[in-house]
């Protein structure tokens, strides 16, 4: 069974600009996370959707945003891209949209802003 | 607001030696607690889920535990070796958020 896909691997943008990752999730899972690692600091939550809805989202400013496709892939959009936006980026996803349930993550997105 | 702390940030052991990893959070009120592995640069790979009606995990060599009124769980790594080495993370649940510890990293010198 696949596990949980991102895209791209690398990604490099200079200040101002936009970024737009791309999850998949594990085949039956309804529910995306992201996640933010910034180099020398935890995960921090930034997004949850289930079901094509934003379930959540942590204490991040309105120019992270995202959505879900109804095949339950997600895409992470981050505008007016900033150098301190520089970090892994982490997609999760769990079934059934449970905060009971198990993550599984992928390998990551490093974004790198210039 | 949920605070999640793991103690030590670092750990050098030598193979086959038992270990112990403490994660504390502030909030007892949690939904589960789940412990993660992550090699440099990469992912994370889920250990291991306690859900909070739960005392204990365990797989293979590891064992979890957690004790919500105190605010603590602990990972115990059985015989450690060389392939253990990586940063190990715990989340918990607290009202559908989602909150990580800053990990502890483990060398195992063979």
């Amino acid at each position: 069974e696949a596990g949980v896909t991102q895209s791209p691997t690398h990604l490099i943008k200079t200040r101002g600009q936009q970024a737009t990752l791309r999850c998949s999730p594990i085949s039956g899972h309804t529910s995306v996370y992201w996640y933010q690692q910034a180099l020398g600091l935890g995960l921090q939550f930034l997004l949850w959707y289930d079901e094509g809805e934003e379930r959540n989202r942590g204490n991040f400013p309105p120019r992270f945003s995202g959505r879900q496709f109804p095949n339950y892939s997600s895409e992470l959009n981050v505008n007016a891209l900033e150098l301190e936006d520089s970090a892994l980026y982490l997609c999760a996803s769990s079934n059934q949209g449970s905060s009971y349930n198990e993550q599984f993550f992928g390998p990551g997105t490093r974004l790198t802003v210039l | 607001k949920q605070e999640v702390t793991q103690i030590p940030a670092a750990l050098s052991v030598p193979e086959g030696e038992n270990l112990v990893l403490n994660c504390s959070f502030t909030d007892s009120a949690i939904y589960n607690l789940q412990w993660f592995r992550q090699d440099p640069g990469k992912g994370l790979t889920s250990l291991l889920l306690i859900q909070s009606s739960q005392r204990e995990q365990t797989s293979g060599r590891l064992n979890a535990s957690l004790d919500k009124s105190s605010g603590r769980s602990t990972l115990y790594i059985a015989a450690s070796q060389p392939g253990d080495s990586a940063t190990y993370l715990c989340a918990v649940v607290t009202g559908n958020q989602f909150y990580f510890g800053t990990g502890t990293s483990l060398t195992v010198i063979p």
